[in-house]
Protein backbone atom coordinates (compact mmCIF):
# COMPACT_ATOMS: atom_id res chain seq x y z
CA UNK A 1 0.00 0.00 0.00
CA UNK A 2 1.70 3.44 -0.94
CA UNK A 3 2.22 5.83 1.54
CA UNK A 4 1.41 9.45 2.22
CA UNK A 5 2.68 11.72 -0.48
CA UNK A 6 3.64 15.24 -0.28
CA UNK A 7 3.84 17.60 -2.88
CA UNK A 8 6.62 19.76 -3.54
CA UNK A 9 8.88 18.26 -1.58
CA UNK A 10 10.88 21.66 -1.43
CA UNK A 11 9.62 25.27 -1.88
CA UNK A 12 11.12 28.57 -1.99
CA UNK A 13 8.98 31.74 -1.82
CA UNK A 14 9.39 35.22 -0.57
CA UNK A 15 7.65 37.49 1.88
CA UNK A 16 4.35 38.51 1.05
CA UNK A 17 3.63 35.35 -1.57
CA UNK A 18 1.32 32.73 -1.07
CA UNK A 19 1.54 28.99 -1.33
CA UNK A 20 -0.33 25.60 -1.46
CA UNK A 21 0.94 22.32 -0.37
CA UNK A 22 -0.23 19.39 -1.38
CA UNK A 23 -1.05 15.72 0.45
CA UNK A 24 -2.64 12.03 -0.65
CA UNK A 25 -3.22 10.11 2.07
CA UNK A 26 -3.17 6.43 1.90
CA UNK A 27 -6.09 4.56 -0.15
CA UNK A 28 -8.74 4.48 2.37
CA UNK A 29 -7.88 6.85 4.99
CA UNK A 30 -10.03 9.64 5.26
CA UNK A 31 -8.52 11.90 7.46
CA UNK A 32 -5.80 14.13 6.93
CA UNK A 33 -3.92 16.50 9.32
CA UNK A 34 -1.47 18.88 8.95
CA UNK A 35 1.35 19.82 11.16
CA UNK A 36 3.96 23.10 11.34
CA UNK A 37 7.43 21.55 12.12
CA UNK A 38 10.58 23.92 13.25
CA UNK A 39 13.10 23.37 15.76
CA UNK A 40 11.95 26.15 18.13
CA UNK A 41 8.22 25.32 18.54
CA UNK A 42 8.54 20.87 17.16
CA UNK A 43 5.71 19.83 15.90
CA UNK A 44 2.38 21.94 16.32
CA UNK A 45 -0.91 20.77 14.90
CA UNK A 46 -2.39 22.89 11.74
CA UNK A 47 -5.58 21.18 11.12
CA UNK A 48 -7.56 17.86 10.23
CA UNK A 49 -10.05 17.16 7.55
CA UNK A 50 -12.32 14.77 7.13
CA UNK A 51 -15.27 13.36 4.80
CA UNK A 52 -14.72 17.18 3.38
CA UNK A 53 -15.41 19.32 6.38
CA UNK A 54 -12.37 20.62 8.84
CA UNK A 55 -12.80 18.90 12.43
CA UNK A 56 -10.16 20.40 14.52
CA UNK A 57 -8.30 23.54 14.28
CA UNK A 58 -5.38 24.84 15.91
CA UNK A 59 -3.79 28.16 17.02
CA UNK A 60 -2.93 29.43 13.66
CA UNK A 61 -3.74 32.94 12.27
CA UNK A 62 -6.41 32.70 9.84
CA UNK A 63 -3.28 32.95 6.93
CA UNK A 64 -3.25 29.56 7.33
CA UNK A 65 -6.34 27.24 5.84
CA UNK A 66 -6.54 24.26 3.91
CA UNK A 67 -9.62 21.99 2.37
CA UNK A 68 -10.40 18.06 1.48
CA UNK A 69 -11.42 16.98 -1.74
CA UNK A 70 -14.15 14.16 -2.32
CA UNK A 71 -11.00 11.71 -2.85
CA UNK A 72 -9.86 12.64 0.20
CA UNK A 73 -6.37 14.26 -1.11
CA UNK A 74 -6.39 17.67 0.83
CA UNK A 75 -4.67 20.80 0.19
CA UNK A 76 -3.12 23.36 2.46
CA UNK A 77 -2.42 27.55 1.61
CA UNK A 78 -0.35 30.02 3.56
CA UNK A 79 -1.25 33.43 2.19
CA UNK A 80 1.25 36.30 3.15
CA UNK A 81 3.94 34.26 3.49
CA UNK A 82 6.37 35.85 6.77
CA UNK A 83 9.77 34.71 7.33
CA UNK A 84 8.67 32.83 10.17
CA UNK A 85 6.33 30.61 8.23
CA UNK A 86 9.49 28.71 6.87
CA UNK A 87 9.53 24.98 8.28
CA UNK A 88 8.70 21.54 7.53
CA UNK A 89 5.17 21.41 6.58
CA UNK A 90 3.94 17.64 6.97
CA UNK A 91 0.39 15.97 6.35
CA UNK A 92 -0.71 13.06 8.32
CA UNK A 93 -3.27 10.34 7.41
CA UNK A 94 -5.65 8.13 9.82
CA UNK A 95 -8.69 6.15 8.98
CA UNK A 96 -10.85 8.55 10.73
CA UNK A 97 -10.96 11.46 13.24
CA UNK A 98 -9.77 9.96 17.06
CA UNK A 99 -7.57 8.07 18.23
CA UNK A 100 -6.55 6.06 15.02
CA UNK A 101 -2.94 5.44 13.99
CA UNK A 102 -1.93 8.10 12.20
CA UNK A 103 0.64 8.47 9.13
CA UNK A 104 2.76 10.94 8.12
CA UNK A 105 4.06 11.84 4.55
CA UNK A 106 7.45 13.01 4.17
CA UNK A 107 6.65 16.70 4.31
CA UNK A 108 7.19 20.16 2.30
CA UNK A 109 10.67 22.00 3.54
CA UNK A 110 9.09 25.78 2.48
CA UNK A 111 11.85 28.45 2.44
CA UNK A 112 10.55 31.87 3.13
CA UNK A 113 13.47 34.51 2.29
CA UNK B 1 -3.15 21.23 30.65
CA UNK B 2 -2.76 20.92 26.91
CA UNK B 3 1.04 20.27 27.04
CA UNK B 4 2.82 16.85 26.85
CA UNK B 5 6.35 17.23 28.61
CA UNK B 6 9.01 15.20 27.16
CA UNK B 7 11.98 14.50 28.88
CA UNK B 8 15.15 14.10 28.10
CA UNK B 9 15.63 16.28 25.69
CA UNK B 10 19.16 14.36 23.96
CA UNK B 11 20.32 11.05 25.14
CA UNK B 12 23.49 9.19 24.14
CA UNK B 13 23.79 5.17 25.05
CA UNK B 14 26.19 2.76 23.80
CA UNK B 15 25.47 0.30 21.41
CA UNK B 16 23.42 -2.53 23.35
CA UNK B 17 22.39 -0.53 26.17
CA UNK B 18 18.63 0.58 27.15
CA UNK B 19 17.21 3.96 26.09
CA UNK B 20 14.56 4.95 28.18
CA UNK B 21 12.68 8.05 27.03
CA UNK B 22 9.86 9.54 29.38
CA UNK B 23 6.72 11.72 29.04
CA UNK B 24 4.32 13.59 31.30
CA UNK B 25 0.89 15.10 30.96
CA UNK B 26 -1.73 16.55 32.60
CA UNK B 27 -5.37 15.97 31.01
CA UNK B 28 -6.79 12.97 31.54
CA UNK B 29 -9.48 13.19 29.00
CA UNK B 30 -5.89 11.47 26.92
CA UNK B 31 -6.79 8.14 26.15
CA UNK B 32 -4.27 7.11 23.39
CA UNK B 33 -0.24 7.88 23.35
CA UNK B 34 1.43 6.61 20.56
CA UNK B 35 5.66 7.43 19.73
CA UNK B 36 6.93 8.64 17.22
CA UNK B 37 10.83 7.72 15.09
CA UNK B 38 11.67 10.29 13.13
CA UNK B 39 15.20 10.45 11.22
CA UNK B 40 16.20 13.68 9.21
CA UNK B 41 14.58 14.82 6.58
CA UNK B 42 11.84 11.85 6.77
CA UNK B 43 8.41 12.45 8.20
CA UNK B 44 8.13 10.86 11.53
CA UNK B 45 6.76 7.05 11.72
CA UNK B 46 4.34 5.58 14.12
CA UNK B 47 6.67 2.95 15.98
CA UNK B 48 3.73 1.87 19.06
CA UNK B 49 1.02 2.86 21.08
CA UNK B 50 -0.78 2.33 24.15
CA UNK B 51 -4.20 2.98 25.24
CA UNK B 52 -4.56 3.40 29.72
CA UNK B 53 -6.16 0.51 29.57
CA UNK B 54 -2.94 -1.41 30.13
CA UNK B 55 0.48 -0.57 31.53
CA UNK B 56 2.70 -2.12 29.20
CA UNK B 57 2.98 -2.92 25.52
CA UNK B 58 5.85 -5.22 23.96
CA UNK B 59 6.95 -4.30 20.14
CA UNK B 60 9.90 -6.22 19.47
CA UNK B 61 12.67 -4.09 21.15
CA UNK B 62 10.42 -1.00 21.89
CA UNK B 63 8.34 -1.27 24.79
CA UNK B 64 5.62 1.75 26.30
CA UNK B 65 5.49 1.48 30.22
CA UNK B 66 2.21 3.07 30.99
CA UNK B 67 1.15 4.47 34.49
CA UNK B 68 -1.81 5.99 34.55
CA UNK B 69 -2.00 7.34 38.03
CA UNK B 70 1.21 9.71 37.46
CA UNK B 71 0.00 10.43 33.91
CA UNK B 72 3.36 9.29 32.88
CA UNK B 73 4.43 6.92 30.54
CA UNK B 74 7.61 5.76 29.00
CA UNK B 75 9.51 4.39 25.55
CA UNK B 76 11.90 1.64 26.79
CA UNK B 77 14.14 0.71 23.39
CA UNK B 78 16.01 -2.58 24.30
CA UNK B 79 19.43 -3.38 22.98
CA UNK B 80 19.91 -0.25 21.25
CA UNK B 81 21.50 0.26 18.32
CA UNK B 82 23.54 2.94 16.16
CA UNK B 83 20.00 2.48 13.59
CA UNK B 84 18.38 3.54 16.05
CA UNK B 85 19.81 7.02 16.38
CA UNK B 86 16.89 9.38 15.49
CA UNK B 87 14.36 11.84 17.42
CA UNK B 88 11.59 10.24 19.06
CA UNK B 89 8.31 11.81 19.62
CA UNK B 90 5.60 11.18 22.21
CA UNK B 91 2.26 12.24 21.48
CA UNK B 92 -1.13 12.23 23.47
CA UNK B 93 -4.70 12.54 21.84
CA UNK B 94 -8.27 12.49 23.66
CA UNK B 95 -11.10 14.80 24.13
CA UNK B 96 -10.97 16.67 21.39
CA UNK B 97 -9.16 14.50 18.94
CA UNK B 98 -5.80 16.74 18.49
CA UNK B 99 -2.31 15.23 18.97
CA UNK B 100 -0.09 16.93 21.00
CA UNK B 101 3.58 16.11 21.07
CA UNK B 102 6.23 16.24 23.07
CA UNK B 103 9.33 18.92 22.51
CA UNK B 104 11.03 15.15 21.30
CA UNK B 105 14.40 13.76 22.22
CA UNK B 106 16.96 13.22 20.18
CA UNK B 107 18.64 9.38 20.25
CA UNK B 108 22.40 8.96 19.67
CA UNK B 109 23.93 5.13 19.99
CA UNK B 110 27.31 4.69 19.69
CA UNK B 111 28.61 1.70 18.03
Amino acid sequence: KAGVTQTPRYLIKTRGQQVTLSCSPISGHRSVSWYQQTPGQGLQFLFEYFSETQRNKGNFPGRFSGRQFSNSRSEMNVSTLELGDSALYLCASSFAPGPYEQYFGPGTRLTVT
Amino acid sequence: QQQVKQSPQSLIVQKGGISIINCAYENTAFDYFPWYQQFPGKGPALLIAIRPDVSEKKEGRFTISFNKSAKQFSLHIMDSQPGDSATYFCAAMGGTYKYIFGTGTRLKVLA
